[in-house]
């Protein structure tokens, strides 16, 4: 079965320091991969997408980066975190656009 | 730009009843999800549908394309059934790839 790990969990970083969060995929090739956020109280944002390796569209112009090194590595970056920036972070993926999506455990970024 | 609008947002229930959550769109769309995600953050995909209906164990998604409407119905709830319960579609002006979000609707199921 597809299965995303992402990590960290939790993660609390100061203002101005640098991110990596990362996500692998198993259990399928080629999937398209999403980062999504979810601010307290509001609903998911999606942040970026890709559909191969080196393949990355943003959907909204911030503070933040995504690369895909690999077919099944996906990885969201930012060289200088902002108090905006926390919020819960999601790795999705999805085999084919006409599958389900299946989703990572999260993590919750707190920026202090 | 495809709108999703969720109802209700809240929603509490004795175990044993009957629930519906709704989802309308306002632009056509290539398929519609429904998701779960727990307290803990932790997403879960209950269905992914482009016509008709579908079943799994006490769920039901249906969806109406003319509408542009769709509803998650539970039988028999249980509180294991409490989460929020996220509408999404793809497609809709975008790409398939994109999938725009309801805001959700947070099920309490009560014993």
């Amino acid at each position: 079965s597809q299965t995303i790990h992402q990590w960290p969990a939790t993660l609390v970083q100061p203002v101005g320091s640098p991110l990596s969060l990362e996500c692998t995929v198993e259990g399928t090739s080629n999937p398209n991969l999403y980062w999504y956020r979810q601010a307290a109280g509001r609903g998911l944002q999606l942040l970026f997408y890709s559909v191969g390796i080196g393949q990355i569209s943003s959907e909204v112009p911030q503070n933040l980066s995504a690369s895909r090194p690999q077919d099944r590595q996906f990885i969201l970056s930012s060289k200088k975190l902002l108090l905006s920036d926390s919020g819960f972070y999601l790795c999705a993926g999805q085999g084919l656009s006409n599958e389900k999506l299946f989703f990572g455990s999260g993590t919750q970024l707190s920026v202090l | 730009k495809n709108e999703v609008e969720q109802s209700p947002q809240n929603l509490t229930a004795q175990e044993g009843e009957f629930i519906t959550i709704n989802c309308s769109y306002s632009v056509g769309i290539s398929a519609l999800h429904w998701l779960q995600q727990h307290p803990g953050g932790g997403i879960v995909s209950l269905f992914m549908l482009s016509s008709g209906k579908k079943k799994h164990g006490r769920l039901i998604a249906t969806i109406n394309i003319q509408e542009k409407h769709s509803s998650l119905h539970i039988t028999a709830s249980h509180p294991r059934d409490s989460a929020v319960y996220i509408c999404a579609v793809a497609g809709g002006g975008g790409s398939n790839y994109k999938l725009t979000f309801g805001k959700g609707t947070l099920l309490t199921v009560n014993p």
